[in-house]
């Protein structure tokens, strides 16, 4: 598409629920990156694919939660058991790859998805 | 692990006047990205800097990348009502991007 599509965009959740988020990046693009930005703060890394392979996923707070991307395109971030904390906006963002002979390539964002735990 | 520190936290201007902020860490940075972020949308590209005193320009915006690799600072010229929103700088290491905490910049008419 002509841009990462997150779905959805505003989700409320009663403590204790379980959510998932969905993030469709750009056609093509290798590197899909999960952050998350709590109210007035900048953006947190939590996990990062390269195509299917999930390289790194220190960012992710407990293990309530879990992200996939089975098919190196669209992406899943689940989160189990919510609690009030995990209230935030989770932003995807895609890159075409991580590294040019210039430097590494640039983050395209989505507009989030805006979590609320009651 | 690696943090980005940003100042100001918020700035409030005139209309038409100019701005300047910045971006400093402890550690080094191969990469450094300026985002601007608006009310309810994900932060969306305005610059970026992949070389040690690297200075580049987008219409009104400047930003340079710092000699010592540890800090990058933006400028905005002539601001306009639209230039509201939330700035934040990204550093790239290893695989990933670190983020500040941003500025919010607010212009008076």
């Amino acid at each position: 598409g002509a841009g990462v599509s997150q779905s959805p965009r505003y989700k409320v959740a009663k403590r204790g629920q379980d959510v998932a988020l969905r993030c469709d990046p750009i056609s093509g693009h290798v590197s899909l990156f999960w952050y998350q930005q709590a109210l007035g703060q900048g953006p947190e890394f939590l996990t990062y694919f390269q195509n299917e392979a999930q390289l790194d996923k220190s960012g992710l707070p407990s293990d309530r939660f879990f992200a996939e991307r089975p098919e190196g395109s669209v992406s899943t971030l689940k989160i189990q058991r919510t609690q009030q904390e995990d209230s935030a906006v989770y932003l995807c963002a895609s890159s075409l790859v991580v590294r040019t002979a210039s430097g590494a390539n640039v983050l395209t964002f989505g507009a989030g998805s805006r979590l609320t735990v009651l | 692990g690696q943090q980005l520190n940003q100042s100001p936290q918020s700035m409030f201007i005139q209309e038409g006047e100019d701005v300047s902020m910045n971006c400093t860490s402890s550690s080094i940075f191969n990469t450094w990205l300026w985002y601007k972020q608006e009310p309810g949308e994900g932060p969306v590209l305005l610059i970026a800097l992949y070389k040690a005193g690297e200075l580049t320009s987008n219409g009104r915006l400047t930003a340079q990348f710092g000699i010592t690799r540890k800090d990058s600072f933006l400028n905005i010229s002539a601001s306009i009502p639209s230039d509201v929103g939330i700035y934040f700088c990204a550093g790239n290491y290893g695989q990933n991007f670190v983020f500040g905490p941003g500025t919010r910049l607010s212009v008076l008419p």
